[in-house]
């Protein structure tokens, strides 16, 4: 089945760095690629949506400047979180969804952001 | 808008016992069901979908039928194990102008004892 990887799993690092999660589909062409952020025990919340080739659409109430979604390739986009600060822990996910109308999006494992 | 409404949880059962999240939706035109399992620490797995009326998804023992004159899409298992325990979102997608979002319910934790 499709797969998607994301990397790194975990990352621990100091308030102020800024920090960048891969999202790659590895047997497929990923048209649209979706980020997510999770908080403890909750539904996933999208921040934005990004297409190939084109800028990302960030949803109500997520600052594009901090939060900078690149999708170069049809196998690959990129989150950096900039300048992290301790509120920006949280657990993010992404996911891809190839060409087709009824083609599901697939997830990745999601990464674990803890700022100190 | 669009919006999925699902049990809440948790629930726990015995092994072997039988399973139903209830899910229901709004949602304009023609969308597509979906449901995701997601194991702790990790991402989301898609379980099953169904893409238009009367449709039946099924996998791994789990079945949902996509049912327009309810707008529900019930998820249901005959026997569950332990290793079934996780959380389960069901999910909805539009089509074209919205991208293909998912309008996730708020998810469902199962707990299932030995």
């Amino acid at each position: 089945g499709a797969v998607v990887s994301q990397h790194p799993s975990r990352v621990i690092c100091k308030s102020g760095t800024s920090v960048k999660i891969e999202c790659r589909s590895l047997d497929f062409q990923a048209t649209t690629m979706f980020w997510y952020r999770q908080f403890p025990k909750q539904s996933l919340m999208l921040m934005a949506t990004s297409n190939e080739g084109s800028k990302a659409t960030y949803e109500q109430g997520v600052e594009k400047d901090k939060f900078l979604i690149n999708h170069a390739s049809l196998t690959l986009s990129t989150l950096t979180v900039t300048s992290a600060h301790p509120e920006d822990s949280s657990f993010y996910i992404c996911s891809a969804r190839g060409r087709g109308r009824y083609q599901p999006q697939h997830f990745g494992d999601g990464t674990r952001l803890s700022i100190l | 808008g669009n919006s999925v409404t699902q049990m809440e949880g948790p629930v726990t059962l015995s092994e072997e016992a039988f399973l139903t999240i209830n899910c229901t939706y709004t949602a304009t035109g023609y969308p597509s069901l979906f449901w995701y399992v997601q194991y702790p620490g990790e991402g989301l797995q898609l379980l099953l979908k169904a893409t238009k009326a009367d449709d039946k998804g099924s996998n791994k023992g789990f079945e949902a039928t996509y049912r327009k004159e309810t707008t529900s899409f019930h998820l249901e298992k005959g026997s569950v194990q332990v290793s079934d325990s996780a959380v389960y979102f069901c999910a909805l997608s539009g089509s074209g102008g919205s991208n293909y979002k998912l309008t996730f319910g708020k998810g469902t934790l199962l707990t299932v004892n030995p």
